[in-house]
C-alpha cells in the first residue's frame, strides 16, 4: 500500500539554528513529493516539490528538500530557523497511477523558539 | 479576488440540519477537491472533480453530497451529519495537465456538528 510518514509529532528548534522535517514514502512506480505548510487557521500552502532531475529542491521560504531514493525519504531542511516558519508541515507523495491523488503525511508541528 | 475562496469559515450544525460548503477558484484551474482536515491525522481525500466530471469518491458516506456546476465552483452539500464529522475542510484546485502541478487550498470551513 502506498503510504507516507511524517515519524515526529512536533519539532522543537532554537531560532538560528538549522532545522529538519522528515518524511519517508512508500509508492509503486516513480515518486511525486511535496511539501506543504499550514498556519494557524488557514489553508495549506505549496512549498515545494519534487518531479525529476536534481535531488536537491529549493522552495519558498528559504526551505529546500532532498529526494533520497534508496531511504526513500524527502526531509524538509532550512539552514536557520525563523520564529515565523513556526507552523504544521505536510509531506505529500503521488504516484503516477494515483489518478490525481495526493498521498498524505499526518503532519508535523514545527516550533521555533526564540 | 484571488485563489481559492471558502464560505462560509466556521459553520455549527445540529444532526438534522442541512447546509452547504461553497468553494470557488479564481486560478482558471480545472480540477477542484474536497479533504477533510481533522487534528493529527493525514487529509482525507473526499471528492475529486476534473473537467466537472467525479473521478473519485473515496468512501465517502451519502450524508456528504457534492456538486460541480462549472470548473471554477465547488459545492458539499451536509445533511444529518454526526459529530464525528466535525473538522476542517479543505477545498483545493490545481491544474492537472502533463505537468505534475501542484494544488491550491482554500482557508478551510471549520464545521461543528452538535
Amino acid at each position: 500500500a502506498q503510504s507516507v510518514a511524517q515519524p515526529e509529532d512536533q519539532v522543537n528548534v532554537a531560532e538560528g539554528n538549522p532545522l529538519t522535517v522528515k518524511c519517508t514514502y512508500s509508492v509503486s512506480g516513480n515518486p511525486y513529493l511535496f511539501w506543504y505548510v499550514q498556519y494557524p487557521n488557514r489553508g495549506l500552502q505549496f512549498l515545494l516539490k519534487y518531479i525529476t532531475g536534481d535531488n536537491l529542491v529549493k522552495g519558498s521560504y528559504g526551505f529546500e528538500a532532498e529526494f533520497n531514493k534508496s531511504q526513500t525519504s524527502f526531509h524538509l531542511k532550512k539552514p536557520s530557523a525563523l520564529v515565523s516558519d513556526s507552523a504544521l508541515y505536510f509531506c505529500a507523495v503521488r504516484a503516477l497511477d494515483s489518478n490525481y491523488q495526493l498521498i498524505w503525511g499526518a503532519g508535523t508541528k514545527l516550533i521555533i523558539k526564540p | 479576488e484571488t485563489g481559492v475562496t471558502q464560505t462560509p469559515r466556521h459553520l455549527v450544525m445540529g444532526m438534522t440540519n442541512k447546509k452547504s460548503l461553497k468553494c470557488e477558484q479564481h486560478l482558471g484551474h480545472n480540477a477542484m477537491y474536497w479533504y477533510k482536515q481533522s487534528a493529527k491525522k493525514p487529509l482525507e481525500l473526499m471528492f475529486v472533480y476534473n473537467f466537472k466530471e467525479q473521478t473519485e469518491n473515496n468512501s465517502v458516506p451519502s450524508r456528504f453530497s457534492p456538486e460541480c456546476p462549472n470548473s471554477s465552483h465547488l459545492f458539499l452539500h451536509l445533511h444529518t451529519l454526526q459529530p464525528e464529522d466535525s473538522a476542517l475542510y479543505l477545498c483545493a484546485s490545481s491544474q492537472e495537465d502533463a505537468t505534475l502541478n501542484e494544488q491550491f487550498f482554500g482557508p478551510g470551513t471549520r464545521l461543528t456538528v452538535l
